[in-house]
């Protein structure tokens, strides 16, 4: 079972900031918060990922809670092409090298004209 | 260059009938992945090889029988198909030691009738 919580869609106007919302209350203290996408027909496609602190690359910001109980996916400026499917996956290290990744129902993000 | 590819991309069989899927990635990662995304969406791990050792085989039936000849190679034998195996498989990759970031394929959509 997916270990975390997001809503199930969400609207954004083109050219606006996105934040997409996802609680994992029983995070592990060794646990990573990866984000994920998914746009229509193609492969998931890594975005983002933290343990403590925010992070930030050329796709997005990642911003974490104090507690880590809960993080926040900002896609500073949404395009068209940036509908599709998010998912926030808490990491399973099942060890060997193997990670894991149990992908919940994930937030479907439609960007709009 | 494909990083993750896989083939074929479609595929339309019979039940009862055996198949396979290959996958190979060139870069250089050492972990390989087969998932299933099912009509509703969801996408489950089913198997995991970490230098061609089997690391994570969830609760698949075993007419699923994954083959890892080398590190770059990971290929999904199917037989005796069945309705339910229709789906998306997609394949992944990653690097022990990495961060931890999975590498998707574009998938391949089997059809069963």
């Amino acid at each position: 079972d997916a270990k975390t919580t997001q809503p199930p869609s969400m609207d954004c106007a083109e050219g606006r900031a996105a934040n997409l919302p996802c609680n994992h209350s029983t995070i592990s203290g060794n646990e990573y918060v990866y984000w994920y996408r998914q746009i229509h027909s193609q492969g998931p496609q890594y975005i983002i990922h933290g343990l403590k602190n925010n992070e930030t690359n050329e796709m997005a910001s990642l911003i974490i809670t104090e507690d880590r109980k809960s993080s926040t996916l900002i896609l500073p400026h949404a395009t068209l092409r940036d509908t599709a499917v998010y998912y926030c996956i808490v990491r399973d290290d099942s060890g060997a090298g193997s990670y894991q990744l149990t992908f919940g129902k994930g937030t479907k993000l439609s960007v709009i004209p | 260059d494909t990083a993750v590819s896989q083939t074929p991309k479609y595929l339309v069989t019979q039940m009862g009938n055996d198949k396979s899927i290959k996958c190979e990635q060139n870069l250089g990662h050492d972990t390989m992945y087969w998932y299933k995304q099912d009509s509703k969406k969801f996408l489950k791990i089913m198997f995991s090889y970490n230098n061609k050792e089997l690391i994570i085989n969830e609760t698949v039936p075993n007419r699923f029988s994954p083959k890892s000849p080398d590190k770059a190679h990971l290929n999904l034998h199917i037989n005796s198909l069945e309705l339910g195996d229709s789906a998306v498989y997609f394949c992944a990759s990653s690097l022990t030691g990495g961060t931890g970031e999975l590498f998707f394929g574009e998938g391949s959509r089997l059809t069963v009738l």
